[in-house]
């Protein structure tokens, strides 16, 4: 068990379909990431928040969409997608503010099938 | 900006000490190094943060030397259930506040 969750645990959408995926933690954490993770491949950066506010995007394509409702819940919208972007989606929470980076908490992901 | 590299893959045998690097040339001045742990199908697992020297912790011990450009994660004495991906993670050089990037992976296989 992880103290981040994320639903659903497998999606598989079509590429006109629109989904999202969620996350949620109560560790009071203020940062708040999401992780893209294909096979055999080290996890890439998508977004990071920081106190509820969008503070990196990492050039991801707009058919990906984060929202921070609170400082406990982050979701991923997904819109149009492609098939290359079935992966593992990571969802990651941090103390956040300046450094030391604090460690980051991952969830178990949602395993994306796009077809 | 330069990659975070480690070795693709690595092997042992239960009980031994194995010694994972992680090499970070660009690592900015307020950057800390962690260490994570991945098995298949779930998120990786935090194992150890360190700023300079050393830093041990009851399943870990994480060297970094004077120039900060690399670190090596040492893990005592393995078993089976340590056959895993250890990831290293660092900033991306840039300084900017948690913009974390992952290194490369290294495949660690544990052998009875």
């Amino acid at each position: 068990d992880t103290e981040v969750t994320q639903t659903p645990k497998h999606l598989v959408m079509g590429m006109t379909n629109k989904k999202s995926l969620k996350c949620e933690q109560h560790m009071g954490h203020r940062a708040m990431y999401w992780y893209k993770q294909k096979a055999k491949k080290p996890p890439e950066l998508m977004f990071v928040y920081s106190y509820e506010k969008l503070s990196i995007n990492e050039s991801v394509p707009s058919r990906f969409s984060p929202e921070c409702p609170n400082s406990s819940l982050l979701n991923l919208h997904l819109h149009a997608l492609q098939p290359e972007d079935s992966a593992l989606y990571l969802c990651a929470s941090s103390q956040g503010g300046p450094p030391p980076n604090s460690p980051l908490h991952f969830g178990n992901g949602t395993r994306l099938t796009v077809t | 900006l330069a990659k975070t590299t480690q070795p693709i893959s690595m092997d042992s045998y239960e009980g031994q000490e194995v010694n994972i690097t992680c090499s970070h040339n660009n690592i900015a001045t307020n950057d800390y190094i962690t260490w994570y742990q991945q098995f298949p199908s779930q998120g990786p697992r935090f194992i150890i943060q360190g700023y300079k020297t050393k830093v041990t912790n009851e399943v870990a011990s994480l060297f970094i030397p004077a120039d900060r450009k690399s670190s090596t994660l040492s893990l005592p004495r393995v078993s089976l259930s340590d056959t895993a991906v250890y990831y290293c993670l660092v900033g991306d050089g840039s300084g900017a506040t948690n913009k974390l990037i992952f290194g490369t992976g290294t495949l660690l296989a544990v052998q009875p």
